[in-house]
């Protein structure tokens, strides 16, 4: 079945540096795919997402290409911030309303000052 | 922003009792969803929700489960007979015409059963 891979955590950086989490997917057909993002005390919120091969998706800095030869998902960001400091979820999914999330374990970053 | 909101935050149980996890999706939503993580695992999927009926479940969505839209404003997930496996985080979930494309969580629920 669609699966989702994405790298172990947690990931401690300084302040400025540069972040990548690593995602890859499997998955039949051609899934949507996601980054959520849990702020402590928090419920999961949409990052970024991108619908089809090639696009970019971005935002509050990060971005994530779809790459479909890959089949990766890889979020990045040039320059964290503390309050960058969170719990990262890679997520697939199908492209009909009210299907199912497949998401990745999650990945911590810790981000100091 | 509008919120999905979960009651209860945490929710002790012992094993063998059922419990109810509310949920009040936002208002114009139209898809409902729950999800669950235990410890140190990846969330995982249980159920969606759509025009008052099931309209996709997981196979850990078994006949101990169920859910309902009991005055269209709730959205509760209930454990009839609860199991120390059953421990977890619950997330409901709601989304809009955009359905797929952008879920709107609750803070979860801890659940703990004992």
């Amino acid at each position: 079945g669609d699966s989702v891979t994405q790298m172990e955590g947690p990931v401690t950086l300084s302040e400025e540096a540069f972040l990548t989490i690593n995602c890859t997917y499997t998955a039949t057909g051609y899934p949507s795919l996601f980054w959520y993002v849990q702020y402590p005390g928090e419920g999961l919120q949409l990052l970024l997402k991108a619908t089809k091969a090639d696009d970019k998706g971005s935002n509050k800095g990060f971005e994530a290409t779809y790459r479909k030869e890959t089949t990766s998902f890889h979020l990045e960001k040039g320059s964290v911030q503390v309050s960058d400091s969170a719990v990262y979820f890679c997520a697939l999914s199908g492209n009909q309303a009210g299907t199912a999330l497949i998401f990745g374990k999650g990945t911590t970053l810790s981000v100091s000052s | 922003e509008p919120e999905v909101t979960q009651t209860p935050s945490h929710q002790v149980t012992q094993m063998g009792q059922e419990v109810i996890l509310r949920c009040v999706p936002i208002s114009n939503h139209l898809y409902f969803y729950w999800y669950r993580q235990i410890l140190g695992q990846k969330v995982e999927f249980l159920v969606s929700f759509y025009n008052n009926e099931i309209s996709e479940k997981s196979e850990i969505f078994d006949d101990q489960f169920s859910v309902e839209r009991p005055d269209g404003s709730n959205f509760t997930l209930k454990i009839r007979s609860t199991k120390l496996e059953d421990s977890a985080m619950y997330f409901c979930a709601s989304s809009g015409a955009a359905g797929y494309e952008k879920l709107f969580f609750g803070s979860g629920t801890q659940l703990s059963v004992l």
